[in-house]
């Protein structure tokens, strides 16, 4: 069974420190990986996409991917108290061929403490 | 751009009624995916559909059925709900042709079965 695993937390920080999430997963030929943001009680927000190892860049967030040890991170800089929510990772397990479902890790939620 | 909706927002039903869902996918966007979201955990894929036709589905029984319209709007019907039903569900559309396949979600619909 393909799976994404993630620290379900809470992760907490201070704010204006950096917020580092955590995913691994299970299905080898992966290609595409997703961070999400979700606020309680509102629907999933894509905030990243990486295909390729290393890192990508996009304001206060960078996704780092490494393929061979099946791990995928979302850094966050000067974390805000407006960041404070559940961050979901999400795997395309066929690469891109086919369906293009996602799994979707449990989230972690993260809180930022003024 | 007109982004992912869904219709009805709320919904209350009583166990072994039928319900369907509504949504319409973001100006562009031709693959429409349905996820269940229970309390605590990630979106679960329930099924695809592209060109009208379904294209891939999760781990879900036959009394979740779909459909997709040529204006690339879909349903999701559920028969015979269960109290295990209540969760929120939430469509997502894509490009199929588009790479990264990045997904947007819509606000969803909280379904509760009594």
């Amino acid at each position: 069974q393909k799976e994404v695993e993630q620290n379900s937390g809470p992760l907490s920080v201070p704010e204006g420190a950096i917020a580092s999430l955590n995913c691994t997963y299970s299905d080898r030929g992966s290609q595409s990986f997703f961070w999400y943001r979700q606020y309680s009680g509102k629907s999933p927000e894509l905030i990243m996409s990486i295909y390729s190892n290393g890192d990508k860049e996009d304001g206060r967030f960078t996704a780092q991917l490494n393929k061979a040890s099946q791990y995928v991170s979302l850094l966050i800089r000067d974390s805000q108290p407006s960041d404070s929510a559940t961050y979901l990772c999400a795997v395309n397990p066929l690469g891109g061929a086919g369906s293009y479902q996602l799994t979707f890790g449990k989230g972690t939620k993260l809180s930022v403490i003024p | 751009e007109t982004g992912v909706t869904q219709s009805p927002t709320h919904l209350i039903k009583t166990r072994g009624q039928q319900v369907t869902l509504r949504c319409s996918s973001q100006s562009g966007h031709n693959t429409v995916s349905w996820y269940q979201q229970a309390l605590g955990q990630g979106p679960q894929f329930i099924f695809q559909y592209y060109r009208e036709e379904e294209n891939g589905r999760g781990n879900f029984p036959p009394r979740f059925s779909g459909l997709q319209f040529p204006n690339y709007s879909s349903e999701l019907n559920v028969n015979a709900l269960e109290l295990d039903d209540s969760a929120l569900y939430l469509c997502a559309s894509s490009l199929h042709s588009g790479s990264p396949y990045e997904q947007y979600f819509g606000p969803g619909t909280r379904l509760t079965v009594t």
